[in-house]
């Protein structure tokens, strides 16, 4: 069956500007999670998403937000965009609450 | 919120050596912890986990253990070889909250 899929791979924004990016996970599984990859800080979680409602929150400012639509493909959006959120963007999914995570291959975000 | 820290940072040894990744946690309440290996532009894969009513677990050569009571866990590969080179994490939280916090990862590498 096919993975997690994210789009798109690749992503070169400038500060100020706004960005979308899209998860679609494994078929079936419901509960979508959302982490920032930096060299120095590792994996930060940002948020989790089951049955369309945001259910945990990382220590992320409001600019990061994010939505479960309900064939349970996510999105997140960062707005004013800073030169300190370029980043590889995880996204990972599950069958349920109960661990598992299946992650896909990132959105690699530069902002100049 | 749960707080994971991982050691070492980095880690090398010969091959057919074993290996010794260590984690602890903050959150008593956590129940779940899984192992990822994420290879050079590759996305993070599970390798191994493990839930709070078993102290061990093994598959081949990786083992990972539990010990609640210190709120500390641990990997274990044998027989290193060089495809085993990666950056590892630990990551850690509770069933029915898919808040999973990670370690900041190691750095392994195996020499030929």
């Amino acid at each position: 069956k096919a993975g997690v899929t994210q789009t798109p791979r690749y992503l070169i924004k400038t500060r100020g500007q706004q960005v979308t990016l899209s998860c679609s996970p494994i078929s079936g599984h419901r509960s979508v999670s959302w982490y920032q990859q930096t060299p120095g800080q590792g994996l930060q979680f940002l948020f989790e998403y089951f049955s369309e409602t945001q259910r945990n929150k990382g220590n992320f400012p409001g600019r990061f937000s994010g939505r479960q639509f309900s064939n349970s493909r996510s999105e997140m959006n960062v707005s004013t965009l800073e030169l300190g959120d370029s980043a590889l963007y995880l996204c990972a999914s599950s069958f349920s609450r109960e661990g598992g995570y299946t992650f896909g291959s990132g959105t690699r975000l530069t902002v100049v | 919120g749960e707080n994971v820290e991982q050691h070492p940072s980095t880690l090398s040894v010969q091959e057919g050596d074993s290996a010794v990744i260590k984690c602890t946690y903050s959150d008593s309440a956590s129940n779940y912890f899984p192992w990822y290996k994420q290879e050079l532009g590759k996305r993070p894969q599970l390798i191994i986990d493990i839930r709070s009513n078993v102290g061990e677990k093994k598959d081949q050569r990786i083992a990972v253990t539990l010990n609640k009571t210190a709120k500390h866990f641990s990997l274990h590969i044998t027989e290193t070889q060089p495809e085993d080179s990666a950056v590892y994490f630990c990551a850690a939280s509770r069933t029915g909250n898919n808040d999973m916090r990670f370690g900041a990862g190691t750095r392994l590498t195996v020499k030929p």
